[in-house]
């Protein structure tokens, strides 16, 4: 079955770590983004990326770096500069990014400070 | 920064109702409109994607229907069931240089009781 997968389900950080985000598809998609979900506000754009090397910041780009070395894969790592990285994070992809396609959306990350 | 209002917050209805929210965004620019259900402990899912207005969609016994002109877009369940209850998100893509990014609204959370 073609999907997006993302690990770990569940994250801990330590104060001063950087962690590291998983997110894999195998929908032959070209675009992949990062969202943020914080209570009571709609998903918020971190990064995303059309195609393979190449990455764009979204609306909360601070704190975060991403990679896109292979089409299926697009790691975010959150560093120690995002001060309240608490939340829930969800990865997606799409064939493209002209704004008609819809997301693939995995089953998230949920990140916790220590 | 684009604004994709949603309306009501939360709603409880009992089985068999039917029932409908909805989406506000800026009526210039229009350019999509996406519809996505998001069940607990599972992925958003991509509903509808909306581009033309007046345009109306269905899947099942849900519906959406599309006003670009005033901005907005109504999302209707008929003969609400249980399975029902999920947030249901509304996304508008902003058109930028580095390809088109959703905004979403907060959602409606949708629980569908016995």
């Amino acid at each position: 079955d073609g999907g997006i997968t993302q690990s770990p389900k569940y994250l801990f950080r330590k104060e001063g770590q950087n962690v590291t985000l998983s997110c894999e598809q195998n929908l032959n998609h070209d675009a992949m983004y990062w969202y943020r979900q914080d209570p009571g506000q709609g998903l918020r754009l971190i990064y995303y990326s059309q195609i393979v090397n190449d990455f764009q910041k979204g609306d909360i780009a601070e704190g975060y770096s991403v990679s896109r070395e292979k089409k299926e894969s697009f790691p975010l790592t959150v560093t120690s500069a995002q001060k309240n990285p608490t939340a829930f994070y969800l990865c997606a992809s799409s064939i493209a990014t002209r704004g008609i396609e819809p997301q693939h959306f995995g089953d998230g990350t949920r990140l916790s400070i220590l | 920064i684009l604004n994709v209002e949603q309306s009501p917050q939360s709603l409880h209805v009992q089985e068999g109702d039917s029932t409908n929210f909805t989406c506000s965004f800026p009526s210039s620019n229009f350019y999509a409109l996406h519809w996505y259900r998001w069940e607990t402990a599972k992925s958003p899912e991509a509903l509808f994607v909306m581009t033309l207005n007046g345009d109306e969609k269905k899947k099942g016994r849900i519906s959406a229907t599309l006003n670009t002109k005033e901005g907005y877009s109504y999302l209707y369940i008929k003969g609400s069931q249980p399975e029902d209850s999920a947030t249901y998100l509304c996304a508008c893509p902003v058109l930028t240089g580095g390809g088109n990014k959703l905004t979403f609204g907060t959602g409606t959370q949708l629980k569908v009781e016995l």
